[in-house]
């Protein structure tokens, strides 16, 4: 059963074109959010996250949504760079600090030169 | 380097061989994961340890898996007698706070 939903297996887009990726749960209990960025044969990077208590964190061209009724996160990304083709999870916690993470199985971005 | 560092990173073992991984966490990271990724999967969560104590091993997916960590720091993953389904990439992450900081992973193949 899975917890955490990633539906569209990849995306592609053009460069400087906006990238929604989505995610959605099923566990009320989590509360927090992140979202990591994986490229081939490298572990997973830290991207951004966001707590429960919150419904957008920004940084930089990476922006997170959470809609909490809707049990649903989206990451955008704009202007979208070539640079950030890769693989990204969605992941989510339900005890805060030093608590494990239930992974999505990832959406494959493309963002086309 | 400051990051997490995994060894090997790659393993082939035959069928019903033991394997070790091993893991180094950051500096002062009190929080060790384990997860592994099969192919087209997802991070799936073995074991968690806090310092030397591991509170939530209900990842773990047999008892042929085991995991030891001395002090806060180098950890090891253990499979006894191996099977083609533990075939993955097994990642390791440290923490401080709520973000956990991966490893490079170990791809392990049984053949």
């Amino acid at each position: 059963d899975q917890q955490v939903k990633q539906n569209s297996p990849s995306l592609s887009v053009q460069e400087g074109r906006i990238s929604i990726l989505n995610c959605d749960y099923t566990n009320s209990m989590f509360d927090y959010f992140l979202w990591y960025k994986k490229y081939p044969a490298e572990g997973p990077t830290f991207l951004i996250s966001i707590s429960s208590i919150k419904d957008k964190n920004e940084d930089g061209r990476f922006t997170v949504f959470l809609n909490k009724s809707a049990k649903h996160l989206s990451l955008h990304i704009v202007p979208s760079q070539p640079g950030d083709s890769a693989v990204y999870f969605c992941a989510a916690s339900s005890t805060g600090a030093n608590s494990k993470l239930t992974f999505g199985k990832g959406i494959t971005l493309s963002v086309r030169p | 380097g400051a990051g997490v560092s995994q060894s090997p990173s790659n393993k082939v073992t035959e069928k019903g061989k033991d394997v070790e991984l091993r893991c180094d966490p950051i500096s002062g990271h009190t929080a060790l994961y384990w997860y592994r990724q099969r192919l087209g999967q997802g991070l799936e969560f073995l074991i968690y340890f806090q310092g030397n104590s591991a509170p939530d091993k209900s990842g773990l997916p047999s008892d042929r898996f085991s995991a030891e960590r001395t002090g806060e720091s180098v950890s090891t993953l253990t499979i006894q007698r191996t099977q083609q389904e533990d075939s993955a990439v097994y990642l390791c992450a440290s923490s401080f706070s709520v973000e956990q900081f991966f490893g490079p992973g170990t791809r392990l193949t049984v053949l």
